[in-house]
C-alpha cells in the first residue's frame, strides 16, 4: 500500500465547476505538498502545510492532521487549470518526500 | 532565470552505456533533491543533498546510481551500465536549508531530464 494516496486518480469536469481532490497519507508528516504538474513534466509547488487552510486565488487547500488527510479545492475551474495535480509529504524525521500518483484533472471548455 | 535547470532535457542511450544528468539549483539553496519519474507515476525520492554532503541516499535503486555535489551547488546524477528500466523522468529540486528534524522548506522543482535507454 502507498503511504500517499490520492483520489480521484482522473477527473473530467466542465469549465466553472469545483473540483475537489483529496489526498491520505499513513505516515507521521511535517508538512505536506500539492505540487501541480503540466505536460512536458514541469512541476511547480502550489501549497506547503502543515496545519489548517491556505488559499491562494482560486486554489484551496486544506489539512486534517488528526484524520491524516487533505484536500485541494479549485473554485471556478478553467480549461488552463487541466493538469496532474500530485500530493506529497515530508514524513516527520525524515529529508526525502513521499509523493502520491497523481490526480489528472481535465477541464473541458 | 532565477529557477532550477537541468541538462539535458532530453537524453537517449543504449542500453550498457554512462550517463550524467546535471543540476544547477537555484543560488543560496543548500538542499538539493533528486527525484525519479516513471510514466504515470508519481516521482519517488533519489537522494538528498544537504551542502556537498549526500545527507540521504536511500532512494538510490543499486550501486549503478551515484550522485555528487562537491561545491554544494550544481550536482550531477550519474548512471553506470544503463538498463532500458532506467527510462524515466529525472527531477531536480532545491530548497533552502532544511532547519533541523521536521523542518522542511518548499522545494522548487526543475524542469526534469527525460532520460530513455534503448
Amino acid at each position: 500500500k502507498n503511504e500517499v494516496e490520492q483520489s480521484p486518480q482522473n477527473l473530467t469536469a466542465q469549465e466553472g465547476e469545483f473540483i475537489t481532490i483529496n489526498c491520505s497519507y499513513s505516515v507521521g508528516i511535517s508538512a505536506l505538498h500539492w505540487l501541480q504538474q503540466h505536460p512536458g513534466g514541469g512541476i511547480v509547488s502550489l501549497f506547503m502545510l502543515s496545519s489548517g487552510k491556505k488559499k491562494h486565488g482560486r486554489l484551496i487547500a486544506t489539512i486534517n492532521i488528526q484524520e491524516k488527510h487533505s484536500s485541494l479545492h479549485i473554485t471556478a475551474s478553467h480549461p488552463r487549470d487541466s493538469a496532474v495535480y500530485i500530493c506529497a509529504v515530508f514524513e516527520y524525521n525524515n529529508n526525502d518526500m513521499r509523493f502520491g500518483a497523481g490526480t489528472r484533472l481535465t477541464v473541458k471548455p | 532565470g532565477a529557477g532550477v535547470s537541468q541538462t539535458p532535457s532530453n537524453k537517449v542511450t543504449e542500453k550498457g552505456k554512462y550517463v550524467e544528468l546535471r543540476c544547477d539549483p537555484i543560488s543560496g539553496h543548500t538542499a538539493l533533491y533528486w527525484y525519479r519519474q516513471s510514466l504515470g507515476q508519481g516521482p519517488e525520492f533519489l537522494i538528498y543533498f544537504q551542502g556537498t554532503g549526500a545527507a540521504d541516499d536511500s532512494g538510490l535503486p543499486n550501486d549503478r546510481f551515484f550522485a555528487v555535489r562537491p561545491e554544494g551547488s550544481v550536482s550531477t546524477l550519474k548512471i553506470q551500465r544503463t538498463e532500458r528500466g532506467d527510462s524515466a523522468v529525472y527531477l531536480c529540486a532545491s530548497s533552502l536549508t532544511v532547519g533541523g528534524r521536521g523542518e522542511h522548506n518548499e522545494q522548487f522543482f526543475g524542469p526534469g531530464t527525460r532520460l530513455t535507454v534503448l
